[in-house]
């Protein structure tokens, strides 16, 4: 099944204790994307990555940190969390950068930070 | 920066309405257009993406128009079901910055 994975679905941690959310997909997806979402606000992207060790900023790439080693995986690490990253996260892939192929999002990862 | 604007924020219709939105973006370096459904507790999924000025895209009730000149996208649902009940997404993919900068969303509630 096509399908893009995330890991974990949910974490609580405390500030300032590293973390690493997962993603995986199998559809030989070029392009790949971090989202964050919050109340009120829109999908916001965090880091993309047109291609394998190609990875960009997005709009809000502060405090967070990307590698793409492997075409189906694109880690997101936090190094020192912060409670502003409070934040549910979505992984999504293309077959490109997104101008005429529609993305595809893992299930999520909802992220507290106390 | 780029703004992308959806209105209404929410929406609540019965069951069998018919109703529709608007998602607003820049005229300039139109590249493409994309609608998104986000059921709660789910993932978005796309349901169009559009490209050329005057496209129309339908998936069974559900049907979008384009209008890049005037920078505006409508989704229309006919007939609404409970099971339509979600929040519409429109992205917008301009040349410019190339990437997908999503509208904060329409919730639609339909009610039996």
């Amino acid at each position: 099944e096509a399908q893009v994975t995330q890991n974990p679905r949910y974490l609580i941690t405390v500030t300032g204790k590293k973390l690493t959310v997962t993603c995986s997909q199998n559809m030989n997806h070029e392009y790949m994307s971090w989202y964050r979402q919050d109340p009120g606000l829109g999908l916001r992207q965090i880091y993309y990555s047109m291609n394998v060790e190609v990875t960009d900023k997005g709009d809000v790439p502060e405090g967070y940190k990307v590698s793409r080693k492997e075409k189906r995986n694109f880690p997101l690490i936090l190094e020192s969390p912060s409670p502003n990253q409070t934040s549910l996260y979505f992984c999504a892939s293309s077959y490109t950068r997104g101008r005429v192929n529609e993305q595809y999002f893992g299930p999520g990862t909802r992220l507290t930070v106390t | 920066i780029l703004n992308v604007e959806q209105s209404p924020q929410s929406l609540h219709v019965q069951e069998g309405d018919s109703t529709n939105f608007t998602c607003s973006f820049p005229s300039s370096n139109f590249y493409a257009l994309h609608w998104y459904r986000w059921e709660t507790a789910k993932s978005p999924e796309a349901l169009f993406v559009m490209t050329l000025n005057g496209d129309e895209k339908k998936k069974g009730r559900i049907s979008a128009t384009l209008n890049t000149k005037e920078g505006y996208s409508y989704l229309y649902i006919k007939g609404s079901q409970p099971e339509d009940s979600a929040t519409y997404l429109c992205a917008f993919y301009g040349g410019s910055q190339g990437n997908l900068i999503f509208g904060k969303g329409t919730k639609l509630s339909v009610k039996p």
